[in-house]
């Protein structure tokens, strides 16, 4: 059963950084892509960033270009969100999601999500 | 970016109603769209992607079309279960949902 679990969201200040982690069980983690996608309080979906399997291509939404990184242990079957600079605007609810391989970027699997609130 | 948008915002129904929700992108994107279906406190489900192509394990009253810049989801027979939030998405853009609810 593929299994997506998020972790290391919570409080920080304004300007503050965070780390989510994602632990991937129950599928081929190294084999694919993966995204983190952000959902704020009464919202709808955002995408944030994505990842190719081996690492070596990332992409970022604008709105957290330079201040985000994405990356991955393949070793750990790990993903990660290294999130710098944060700011209100960022408080959410963030999904890690797997890439079902196909054009487009659909996502088959999701996490629970981690909520991340930024307030002082 | 290519920006997607989604009509109705929402939609009131009644159980065996056939519902349809339009997705429309800005520029062409080929059949590269996929929908999505969320509840309160959940995350999203893969219910469509590649515009028509049905995910495992969705039931088969849901369905996909269109190509280019115009997409529909339909929902042949709404069921209690349906109701939820729709959302479109191709590439780094989901669309603003739809939210089905009870007439």
């Amino acid at each position: 059963e593929v299994q997506l679990v998020e972790s290391g969201g919570g409080l920080v200040q304004p300007g503050g950084s965070l780390r989510l982690s994602c632990a991937a069980s129950g599928f081929t983690f190294s084999s694919y892509w993966m995204h983190w996608v952000r959902q704020a309080p009464g919202k709808g979906l955002v995408w944030v960033s994505r990842i190719n399997s081996d690492g070596s291509s990332t992409s970022y939404a604008d709105s957290v270009k330079g201040r985000f990184t994405i990356s991955r242990d393949n070793a750990k079957n790990t993903l990660y969100l290294q999130m710098n600079s944060l700011r209100a605007e960022d408080t959410a609810v963030y999904y890690c999601a797997r890439d079902r391989g196909d054009s487009g970027y659909p996502i088959d699997y999701w996490g629970q999500g981690t909520l991340v609130t930024v307030s002082s | 970016d290519i920006q997607m948008t989604q009509s109705p915002s929402t939609l009131s129904a009644s159980v065996g109603d056939r519902v349809t929700i339009t997705c429309r992108a800005s520029q062409s994107i080929s059949s590269w769209l996929a929908w999505y279906q969320q509840k309160p406190g959940k995350a999203p489900k893969l219910l469509i992607y590649k515009a028509s192509s049905l995910e495992s394990g969705v039931p088969s009253r849901f369905s996909g079309s269109g190509s280019g810049t115009e997409f529909t989801l339909t929902i042949s027979s709404l069921q209690p279960d349906d109701f939820a939030t729709y959302y479109c998405q191709q590439y780094r853009t989901f669309g603003p949902g739809t939210k089905v609810d009870i007439k």
